[in-house]
């Protein structure tokens, strides 16, 4: 099993769709959880970081279940430059070979 | 403007030929990190530091080699034993290991 897994999609949405994405982690002891936004052959850039809480910005929403091992990423009213792919990133403090794993990605396509 | 600068963009590499890729940033970070990206994969770290004269290998390091002589610089360099270097290649920096990852904009390296 991967540390972190998520489904590569790709999500075909209509513009003004909610969608969702998840994402499980393996280590139950993971302290830390991040969304990245990656655009094609671009470099990754944060946008969000997780709170046990959940926590909101703008039409982005992100949420983490300790129970059950999964974070989640929900985007309200699609834009077309939503396009892109979003990593998943989580902190494997059990991990010897560098904290932080990503995921290989789930990749959005938002239609007119 | 504080950042993370890698040059060169795009690279070439002979058959046996060493290259070296840079990473220069100024946003005073202790620890800084290179990864590699296959299409469609996620990031696989290669290595990273945590602190000057200090480096640890990542999940993939064989055949790459880095030094870290200034906090400012973190250069990779892919040795002729790495035998599928074809990839594009991130690095990245944040003020502690468990901090928020800034990206630097990539090299797309190929093989001639």
């Amino acid at each position: 099993r991967k540390e972190v897994e998520q489904d590569p999609g790709p999500f075909n949405v209509p513009e003004g769709a909610t969608v969702a994405f998840n994402c499980t982690y393996s280590n139950s002891a993971s302290q830390s959880f991040f969304w990245y936004r990656q655009d094609c052959r671009k470099e990754p850039k944060l946008l969000m970081s997780v709170y046990s809480s959940g926590n909101e910005d703008g039409r982005f929403t992100a949420q983490l279940n300790r129970a059950s091992q999964y974070i989640s990423l929900l985007i309200r009213d699609s834009k077309l430059s939503d396009s892109a792919t979003y990593l998943c990133v989580v902190n494997m403090l059990s991990s010897n070979t560098g904290k932080l794993i990503f995921g290989q990605g789930t990749t959005l396509q938002v239609k007119p | 403007d504080g950042g993370i600068t890698q040059s060169p963009k795009y690279l070439f590499r002979k058959e046996g030929q060493n290259v070296t890729l840079s990473c220069e940033q100024n946003l005073n970070h202790d620890a800084m990190y290179w990864y590699r990206q296959d299409p469609g994969q996620g990031l696989r770290l290669i290595y990273y530091s945590q602190i000057v004269n200090d480096f640890q290998k990542g999940d993939i390091a064989e055949g790459y080699s880095v030094s870290r002589e200034k906090k400012e610089s973190f250069p990779l360099t892919v040795t002729s034993a790495q035998k599928n270097p074809t990839a594009f290649y991130l690095c990245a920096s944040s003020i502690s290991e468990y901090g928020k990852l800034f990206f630097g904009s990539g090299t797309q390296l190929s093989v001639l």
